[in-house]
């Protein structure tokens, strides 16, 4: 089944602890992006990449990094995690620019 | 920047009624528009698209959205809604160079269809 998987699907952490969200596609997109969602501003970009050693910033950068080392795996690092940067996180993937993103199932994030 | 507005944040439907979701974008160039439903608890799935050619678009689930070039819109629409359509639909917008994998979104709409 084509999908975008997401690990974790809940998390809670403390501040500071450096913590990984994994994201991985089984349909050779070469696009992939991460979002976060939060009540009342709908979903932002935090970063995107174009394919496998290309990423690039989206609107919300601040706090996150990600590495595209292989086409199907895309993870999102918090290295500091604050409270600032509790929310909900979508992956998302596709195949070229003019098809849809199809998205994870999302992984709600805690921090304390 | 691109920006996406949907002017109503929740939207209360009977059964079987029309509804039309608004989204307005702010762009002046030409972009691609997309309208995603979330269910509870799940990710985004995409009800339809717009590329090019024809303004009226038809989805999934009996959805269809009209693109209005002169007034930057792209409103949703559904004749006659079902329970099951009681979900949050988000509206979105990219620019034709980053397409699908740069998109900017509206803070959505959560649609409820009472019985």
């Amino acid at each position: 089944e084509a999908q975008v998987t997401q690990n974790p699907r809940y998390l809670i952490t403390v501040t500071g602890k450096k913590l990984t969200v994994t994201c991985s596609q089984n349909m050779n997109h070469e696009y992939m992006s991460w979002y976060r969602q939060d009540p009342g501003l709908g979903l932002r970009q935090i970063y995107y990449s174009m394919n496998v050693e290309v990423t690039d910033k989206g609107d919300v950068p601040e706090g996150y990094k990600v590495s595209r080392k292989e086409k199907r795996n895309f993870p999102l690092i918090l290295e500091s995690p604050s409270p600032n940067q509790t929310s909900l996180y979508f992956c998302a993937s596709s195949f070229r620019i003019r098809t849809e993103a199809f998205f994870g199932q999302g992984t709600r994030l805690t921090v304390v | 920047a691109q920006s996406v507005t949907q002017l109503d944040s929740q939207v209360p439907v009977f059964e079987e009624a029309p509804v039309e979701l608004r989204c307005n974008y702010s762009s002046s160039v030409s972009v691609y528009l997309f309208w995603y439903v979330q269910y509870p608890n799940q990710g985004l799935q995409l009800l339809l698209k717009y590329l090019s050619g024809s303004t009226l678009v038809k989805g999934i689930n009996g959805f269809e959205a009209e693109f209005n070039k002169s007034q930057t819109s792209f409103h949703l629409r559904k004749p006659s809604v079902h329970i099951s359509d009681t979900a949050e639909y988000f509206c979105a917008v990219s620019d034709r160079q980053t397409g699908a994998n740069n998109l900017f979104f509206g803070t959505g709409t959560r649609l409820t269809v009472i019985p």
